[in-house]
């Protein structure tokens, strides 16, 4: 099955700093996501990726895709409390299984 | 909204115990998935199904079974407890085909006692 490696594993920042999550395929992403998760709680959508060298961006978080298709960075601007959680990416090693990565802890202090 | 719910948001049984855990879509999606999530170990496949009564084994399947026999829903079995299988089960749906993003429920904390 597809493996993604997520560093770093935990992460604290002050807020108003700006920060970077990678995560790392050992094989081709067809399709690489990011999930950002509260603690206890379901997972919620924030971008997804196909093509090689593709960014997206929403408000102060920007996805990007290597040309390679095997690594992947999620970088916060100006980190705010609100950014705090759990990251996760996620990809599809084959048409139909969805795998993750073991996550990034934020915590962003006032 | 897509929209998929647990049957509960937590849970306690017994070692020994038969555990259900449901989970429903209302979006007519194809793919339904079971993952379990522990500390330092992220979010691991459990099972998914990609149709009515078709499931497929992901990464750790052992001590859990499942049922598809509606489109809609998607259960997962524990058929019998045991304390290391307490943790945070989350589902989600994808339609079929291509590369989409998977919506998930709220999760389940089961604890086994």
């Amino acid at each position: 099955s597809q493996e993604l490696e997520q560093s770093p594993q935990s992460l604290i920042v002050q807020e108003g700093k700006n920060l970077t999550i990678n995560c790392t395929s050992s094989k081709t992403l067809y399709g690489l996501y990011w999930y950002k998760q509260k603690y206890g709680e379901g997972l919620i959508f924030l971008m997804m990726l196909q093509k090689g060298g593709e960014e997206k961006s929403h408000e102060k978080i920007t996805a990007k895709l290597d040309e390679k298709k095997q690594q992947s960075s999620l970088h916060i601007t100006a980190s705010q409390p609100s950014h705090a959680g759990i990251y996760l990416c996620g990809a599809n090693g084959s048409a139909r299984q969805l795998t993750f990565g073991s996550g990034t802890q934020l915590t962003v202090l006032p | 909204d897509v929209k998929v719910t647990q049957s509960s948001r937590y849970l306690v049984k017994r070692t020994g115990e038969k555990v259900f855990l449901e989970c429903v879509q209302d979006m007519d999606h194809e793919n339904m998935f079971w993952y379990r999530q522990d500390p330092g170990l992220g979010l691991r496949l459990i099972y998914f199904s990609y149709d009515v009564k078709m499931k497929e084994k992901g990464d750790i399947p052992e001590g859990y079974s499942v049922s598809r026999e509606k489109k809609e829903r998607f259960s997962l079995i524990l058929e019998s407890a045991s304390t290391n299988q307490t943790s945070m089960y989350l589902c989600a749906s994808s339609p079929r085909g291509g590369v989409t993003e998977a919506f998930f429920g709220q999760g389940t904390r089961l604890t086994v006692v």
